[in-house]
């Protein structure tokens, strides 16, 4: 199965601040590379899809870059709603593991 | 409109067991894989199992391996979860999704193993 590794665990910023998490996987996936964004209570919501592809709806302060092992998600400048847990998850090949994740506070 | 239902989350007791299942519409079911997440209180997502459009190929987190087994009735547009000798670190959410669409899940089903 491949890995994917975050980091980091957790940040705290403040509002307007750009917030970088990497993503790390264990093999080459390309760039079938997805990021979510969870907050309680709610089902995962899609970001960003083949790593830089902005999902419908999604604010554009959201951007993805990396292809291979190295991703990277940034917010631009950072908002009160953008509070959540964001994941990374690979979806080259079954199993579509996640990361373990990183919690973004303010 | 693309749609997945859970259902059959509850409360079992240690070694008890549970079936989880997911009722899909809005798209042509069994040409595309489905899959089971869960996430446990203040834990990260974690992919569970997964089967194949025809159900040939399945794929089993090594935490439920042996315990659960997923299945689907491409009948009845449904995936189900049986899940037996539950742990209390089985409490979580489970969520249902497809290979359909990344940005397609279910509204999930809580499921509570404890005594």
């Amino acid at each position: 199965d491949i890995q994917m590794t975050q980091s980091p665990s957790s940040l705290s910023a403040s509002v307007g601040d750009r917030v970088t998490i990497t993503c790390r996987a264990s093999q080459g996936i390309s760039n079938y590379l997805a990021w979510f964004q969870k907050k309680p209570g709610k089902a995962p919501k899609l970001l960003l899809y083949v790593a830089s592809t902005l999902q419908s709806g999604v604010p554009s302060r959201f951007s993805g870059s990396g292809s291979g092992t190295d991703f990277t998600l940034t917010i631009s400048s950072l908002q009160p709603e953008d509070v959540a847990t964001y994941y990374c998850q690979n979806y080259h090949s079954d199993p579509r593991t996640f990361g373990q994740g990183t919690k973004v506070e303010i | 409109e693309v749609q997945l239902l859970e259902s059959g989350g509850g409360l079992v007791q240690p070694g008890g067991s549970l079936r989880l299942s997911c009722a899909a519409s809005g798209f042509t079911f069994s040409s595309f894989a489905m899959s089971w997440v869960r996430q446990a209180p203040e834990k990260g997502l974690e992919w569970v199992s997964t089967i194949s459009g025809p159900g040939a190929t399945t794929y089993y987190a090594d935490s439920v391996k042996g315990r659960f087994t997923i299945s689907r009735d491409n009948s009845k547009n449904t995936v189900y979860l049986q899940m037996e000798s539950l742990r209390a670190e089985d409490t979580a959410v489970y969520y249902c999704t497809t290979h359909y669409g990344l940005d397609v899940w279910g509204q999930g089903t809580t499921v509570t193993v404890s005594s």
